[in-house]
């Protein structure tokens, strides 16, 4: 879901389960689509990315899966482990610039 | 291949400075992009640069304002600080401006405004 001021969403598993991330974008003409993770102190790193003629997109361990009917957007991360912990941020390329959701917290507790 | 450096990397300033960040971008890159990150507003774009010209801007005040040199590193210049303007300033770079590109993401110049 969306956040709201300093309140992330938070998503907290157990280390070994699989962990799926939510994302709404907000532009029907967006035709690119990526995954960052961002751990404390660092900038946000690149995971997996997809292109609107698809409608999945499997990496190591993750898995991308786009629902343009509904403009949804998911992560798939299978046995999470603890260094997966980190903020998740979708982001959604349209006419020119890449734009950011809000970020989803991803606990993983050993 | 080295990443994306930013200078400094962390920084205090007070209201009414003015301060510039630096971001070297991978080599071989020719577009670098900026971003603003706080806890209420996320990442919000603030411009991009190609080949020495601004090709996009975000929706920021005239204070913040950027350029590109030639070997296309390139810096960012806020003036007249607000306290607002504390944030983690993101650099970012690509071999394309357009199209399916992957943005590549320095570690944050840190600024803080008293």
């Amino acid at each position: 879901g969306e956040s709201v001021g300093l309140h992330l969403p938070t998503l907290s598993v157990q280390e070994g389960d699989n962990s799926i991330i939510n994302c709404a974008y907000s532009n029907s003409a967006s035709d690119y689509f990526i995954w960052y993770k961002q751990e404390s102190g660092k900038g946000p790193q690149f995971i997996i990315d997809i292109r609107s003629n698809m409608d999945k997109r499997q990496g190591q361990r993750v898995t991308v899966l786009l629902n343009k009917t509904v403009k949804h957007l998911s992560l798939q991360i299978a046995a999470t482990q603890p260094g997966d912990s980190a903020v998740y941020f979708c982001a959604e390329k349209g006419y020119s610039t890449l734009t950011f959701g809000k970020g989803t917290m991803l606990l993983v507790s050993p | 291949k080295a990443g994306v450096t930013q200078t400094p990397r962390y920084l205090i300033k007070t209201r009414g400075q003015q301060v510039t960040l630096s971001c070297s971008p991978i080599s071989g890159h020719r577009s670098v992009s900026w971003y603003q990150q706080t806890p209420g507003q996320g990442l919000q774009f603030l411009f991009e640069y190609f080949s020495e010209t601004q090709r996009n801007k975000g929706n920021f005040p005239g204070r913040f304002s950027g350029r590109q040199f030639s070997n296309s590193r390139s810096e960012m210049n806020v003036s007249t600080l607000e306290l607002g303007d504390s944030a983690l300033y993101l650099c970012a770079s690509s071999d394309r401006v357009s199209g399916a590109n992957v943005l590549t993401f320095g570690a944050g110049s840190r600024l803080t405004v008293l």
